[in-house]
């Protein structure tokens, strides 16, 4: 059965450095998504991505995130500068549908910030 | 602003008992309403949607849920827990017509014992 995945899952970093999480959607998928959720906390929407474009983020996702298709297969978000509050599990997800369609997401990449 | 409530933050129950998971909606024009389910170090998984057709849905797994607008709510149940069943459940809802930008609840943590 076709499954998104997400490398890596755990990564450790230092404040101030750059992280970058990558996806490999479904492949037929046209609509990507990341979310996250802080440890305790609800799993909350970053970015919604369609056709090489931003479709819609949320006020999580400010300059120092990204989002990036480089090569017709990977899905990256990048954290440009990360801070201690980075620290949570991004799950990355893709559909086949825009509108009410299923999210497949994947296993989540669990980042440490110290 | 859409929201969504858990009710129960953990609920368990004996194998072959039933099960209920609770979860209301605020209310809104034609809420699209999912129930999700993380097992431990896996993805979430889509258990069921409802999407304004039948409001009694049948998911995976014997689960089903009623999509109740009276009472703004939209209920998990399964009438016999599973020991494979233990696992995080999340009431999902988006207003917007779209499979983005879902809004999470806190979710419930079923335990399941002998």
């Amino acid at each position: 059965e076709p499954e998104v995945t997400q490398t890596p899952s755990h990564q450790v970093t230092q404040m101030g450095q750059e992280v970058i999480l990558r996806c490999v959607p479904i492949s037929n998928h046209l609509y990507f998504y990341w979310y996250r959720q802080i440890l305790g906390q609800k799993v909350e929407f970053l970015v919604s991505f369609y056709n090489n474009e931003i479709s819609e983020k949320s006020e999580i996702f400010d300059d120092q995130f990204s989002v990036e298709r480089p090569d017709g297969s990977n899905f990256t978000l990048k954290i440009r500068s990360t801070k201690l509050e980075d620290s949570a599990m991004y799950f990355c997800a893709s559909s086949g549908q825009g509108r009410t369609g299923e999210l497949f997401f994947g296993e989540g990449s669990r980042l440490t910030v110290l | 602003a859409q929201s969504v409530t858990q009710l129960d933050s953990h609920v368990s129950v004996s194998e072959g008992t039933p099960v209920l998971l609770r979860c209301n909606y605020s209310s809104s024009y034609s809420p699209s309403l999912f129930w999700y389910v993380q097992h431990p170090n896996k993805g979430l998984q889509l258990l069921l949607k409802y999407t304004s057709a039948a409001t009694l849905v049948k998911g995976i797994n014997g689960f089903e849920a009623e999509f109740k607008k009276s009472e703004t709510s939209f209920h998990l149940t399964k009438p016999s827990a599973h020991m494979s069943d233990a696992a995080e459940y999340f009431c999902v809802v988006s207003y917007t017509g779209t499979a983005s930008k879902l809004t999470f609840g806190t979710g419930t943590r079923l335990q399941v014992t002998l």
